[in-house]
């Protein structure tokens, strides 16, 4: 069972950069995942952030920038901001339809 | 403006089923795949399940396959999800979520419905 890991919690001062990961229980990701980022603020609905690795979703700050840095995705957010705090959450397409949520990340900004 | 909205959520005994819709307007609904995503009370959000744009593909997660059916109305423009022999542990809020790319890759889920609560409780 592929299981994508991600860090369950991060904090980060005001105007300050964070880079949250995204791995794989087995393996390394690389772009043929095809690497997705999303925010999402408890009881709301999710809002893409970065698409195919580093894609801007329509819309999104140039603060958040994607890339794979070494055997993970990657998910850089510069100049944080209070707004910014909420849960962050990647996922991996697998192939044949399949996509695979990490379990999430959420972001303190403190 | 892309909209999606979900209903047909609500309280099933164990066992039960429930049949889940989301309108969507303001693209080419045919065109694009759409999938639902789920999120247990204090939990993270899961994939469940995709339907390609013809309606031709359908993909489940190995929590609901068997159990669950996705179909879509082009006529109407709807999404659905019927869910049979549900479970305790399938309470969640169900999203419905577009697929950025009308020819499926890149892919991943560009815009996303408000969601609504299904609870499977005695």
């Amino acid at each position: 069972q592929t299981v994508v890991t991600q860090e369950p919690s991060f904090s980060v001062s005001p105007g300050g950069t964070v880079t949250l990961t995204c791995g794989l229980s087995s393996g390394s990701v690389s772009t043929t995942y095809y690497p997705s980022w999303y925010q999402q603020t408890p009881g709301q609905a999710a809002r893409a952030l970065i698409y195919n690795t580093n894609s801007r979703s329509s819309g999104v700050p140039d603060r958040f920038s994607g890339s794979i840095l070494g055997n993970k995705a990657a998910l850089t957010i510069t100049g944080a901001q209070a707004d910014d705090e909420s849960d962050y959450y990647c996922v991996l397409y697998m192939g044949s339809g399949i996509s695979v949520f990490g379990g999430g990340t959420k972001l303190t900004v403190l | 403006e892309v909209q999606l909205l979900e209903s047909g959520g609500g309280l099933v005994q164990p066992g039960g089923s429930l049949r889940l819709s989301c309108a969507a307007s303001g693209f080419t609904f045919s065109s694009y795949a759409m999938s639902w995503v789920r999120q247990a009370p204090g939990k993270g959000l899961e994939w469940v399940s995709t339907i390609r744009g013809s309606g031709a593909g359908t993909y489940y997660a190995d929590s609901v396959k068997g159990r669950y059916t996705i179909s879509r109305d082009k006529s109407k423009s709807v999404l659905y999800l019927q869910m049979n022999s549900l479970r305790a542990e399938d309470t969640a809020v169900y999203f419905c979520a577009k697929v950025y790319s009308s020819t499926w890759l890149p892919f991943y889920f560009d815009y996303w419905g408000q969601g609504t609560l299904v609870t499977v409780s005695s």
